[in-house]
Formats: structure tokens, sequence, C-alpha cells
């Protein structure tokens, strides 16, 4: 099984400065078909996730674009250009390449 | 709209049974891989099973292998899951969820599933 591993996995952010999550895989999640399936979720307090970013870098619908994602093979991060309120909880990435499997979480938080 | 809602969960005995269920509307339900996501309370995100569109391909994590089965009736836009031989370590929180794009694109809103004596 491909374990997915992040970092930190708790971020206390000031208010309009750009924070960062790490991604790591323990295996490439270049699928046979050319793709690579990384997801990001937002997950806020008493929410179901929320997907932010799909194939590594895609933004979906809705999605504010101060939020991107970037990396390739076995390393890829999230980035959040400038930290809002509204960005609290809980941040995860996701492979699709081989079945799914989630990291454990990075939690952010105001500092 | 994508919709997706979530019913069946509730308190069981351990090595009972549940059936949860899942009403697809605001897309066309048939043409879209489905998944079953589960968190454990205050814990993270474990994806559970999926089915293909037409239900000929079913794929589950190790850990419900034999107890679980995922199905879909297309014509009914539902989603279903039936657990059987439930242990403590189900307890959690069961999200149906749309395949989209090599990952999970939308999400209901979860139903609690608690298992205890």
């Amino acid at each position: 099984d491909i374990v997915m591993t992040q970092s930190p996995l708790s971020l206390p952010v000031t208010l309009g400065q750009p924070a960062s999550i790490s991604c790591r895989s323990s295996q490439s999640l270049v699928h046979s078909d050319g793709n690579t399936y990384l997801n990001w979720f937002q997950q806020r307090p008493g929410q179901s996730p929320r997907r932010l970013i799909y194939k590594v870098s895609n933004r979906d619908s809705g999605v504010p674009d101060r939020f991107s994602g970037s990396g390739s093979g076995t390393d890829f991060t999230l980035k959040i250009s400038r930290v809002e309120a509204e960005d609290v909880g809980v941040y995860y990435c996701m492979q699709g390449t081989h079945w799914k499997t989630f990291g454990q979480g990075t939690k952010v938080e105001i500092k | 709209e994508v919709q997706l809602v979530e019913s069946g969960g509730g308190l069981v005995q351990p090595g009972g049974s549940l059936r949860l269920s899942c009403a697809a509307s605001g897309f066309t339900f048939s043409s879209y891989w489905m998944s079953w996501v589960r968190q454990a309370p205050g814990k993270g995100l474990e994806w559970v099973a999926n089915i293909k569109e037409d239900g000929s391909e079913k794929y589950y994590v190790d850990s419900v292998k034999g107890r679980f089965t995922i199905s879909r009736d297309n014509a009914k836009n539902s989603l279903y899951l039936q657990m059987n031989s439930l242990r403590a370590e189900d307890t959690a929180v069961y999200y149906c969820v749309r395949d989209q794009d090599g990952g999970l694109g939308s999400w209901g809103q979860g139903t609690l599933v608690t298992v205890s004596s």
C-alpha cells in the first residue's frame, strides 16, 4: 500500500501570511496513464471534507486562487498565499493512483 | 448542484449489521464511480470501498473485506453499504463520495455509525 506522510501535523499561521504543507508518498504517484492522482482536501471544523486540488495542481470549482498545489513523483506541496480566518481546519492529501490513501492531516490554526 | 445524502447510521452491537444508503441528485449518477469514506471520531480519513458505474467492479480496503459489501441501484440513484460483523473499530462517520478526476470530488454530510454494547 502507498503510505502518505504529511508535515507538519500542526501549523500555526498568522493572518495574511503564507502557509505551506508537504505531502510525501512512499512510491511514485505517476499512473500508467501518465496522470498523477494527488488530491488536497480541506475539512473545516464540524464539516465534511471539501476537495481543493486534483491531479496535483488543478483547483476545483469555487476554490480561491490563494490555494495552489505543486509537486511531482513522490513530493507534493499545498500552499496558501495569504491565510484567511476561514482557512482554519484540517488539510489532507490523498493519492488516487493505487486505490486511495490519505495523509494523517495537518491542522491549520491562527496564531 | 450535486447532492449526496446519507442515511442508515446508528448504534449497533458488536457483531451486528447495518445498511447505509446514499441518495444522489444533481448529476448523472450512472456515469460515475462512487465511494464510501469513513472517519473515526477525532481521527483522519479512510477510504473504505468503491464501485464502478455499472456495478461490475468493486474494491475494498483490507480491513473490511469479507464483512462489507458496496452496491448501487442506478435506477434509484442510490448507493449502499451493507456492513456485517461490525466491530468497535468500525465506529465512524461514513461519507458517500463521488469519484472524479482520479480522486474524490463531492462529499455528503455523513452518517454516524457507533458499534458498542
